[in-house]
């Protein structure tokens, strides 16, 4: 089956420095990623379209200047999250489609962000 | 009134038993309609996937859709402690956006 790889899988930074998380897609060209974050308890919120070789689509009220998505090749997205702050920490999860279609997503292992 | 409703839960049964999971929505334009499992501090993995209504089966795991009400549902039968996660339903309507619910965390007790 498709595997997306997603690194770090834990992080902890102090307030104000940035932050890269890198997503991969193993065995199947992504031409779109999605980006998510999760608060404890909470559902899966949709922070942005990551779009091979154009700019990311973000969804109303995530700041694109802050969340900065790069979708460079066909298998790799990176969001960095700029100038961290505390309530930045969140559990953070790429993932991908085969094909397009975003109903079968593939999603990372996700990555825990703690700010000091 | 958010447009997938999830009941989080904790829900707890013991191994062997079944187990049904549900989600209400509001939305009348959602045609597609998924189920993934969640394990602690992982990424989802899709369970099921239906289109529009009816049953779909595979393995010990049941999708059911009803769209007249509005409500869907996962049947795990023969439960097992590895079965224990979060259950997150999710749908997706004429928009294209893909909306989940809150999940519904399930523990089976040995």
């Amino acid at each position: 089956g498709a595997v997306v790889s997603q690194h770090p899988s834990r992080v902890i930074c102090k307030s104000g420095t940035s932050v890269k998380i890198e997503c991969r897609s193993l065995d199947f060209q992504a031409t779109t990623m999605f980006w998510y974050r999760q608060f404890p308890k909470q559902s899966l919120m949709l922070m942005a379209t990551s779009n091979e070789g154009s700019k990311a689509t973000y969804e109303q009220g995530v700041e694109k200047d802050k969340f900065l998505i790069n979708h460079a090749s066909l298998t790799l997205s990176t969001l960095t999250v700029t100038s961290a702050h505390p309530e930045d920490s969140s559990f953070y999860i790429c993932s991908a489609t085969q094909g397009g279609s975003n109903e079968k997503l593939f999603f990372g292992s996700g990555t825990q962000l703690s700010v000091l | 009134q958010k447009e997938v409703e999830q009941d989080p839960g904790p829900l707890s049964v013991p191994e062997g038993a079944i187990v049904s999971l549900n989600c209400t929505y509001s939305n009348s334009a959602f045609q597609y309609f998924m189920w993934y499992r969640q394990y602690s501090r992982k990424g989802p993995e899709l369970l099921m996937y239906t289109y529009s209504s009816g049953n779909k089966e595979d393995g010990r795991f049941t999708a059911q859709v009803d769209k007249s009400s509005k409500y869907i549902s996962l049947f795990i039968r023969d439960s097992q402690p590895s079965d224990s996660a979060t259950y997150l339903c999710a749908m997706k309507g004429n928009t294209g956006k893909l909306i989940f619910g809150q999940g519904t965390t399930l523990q089976v007790k040995p």
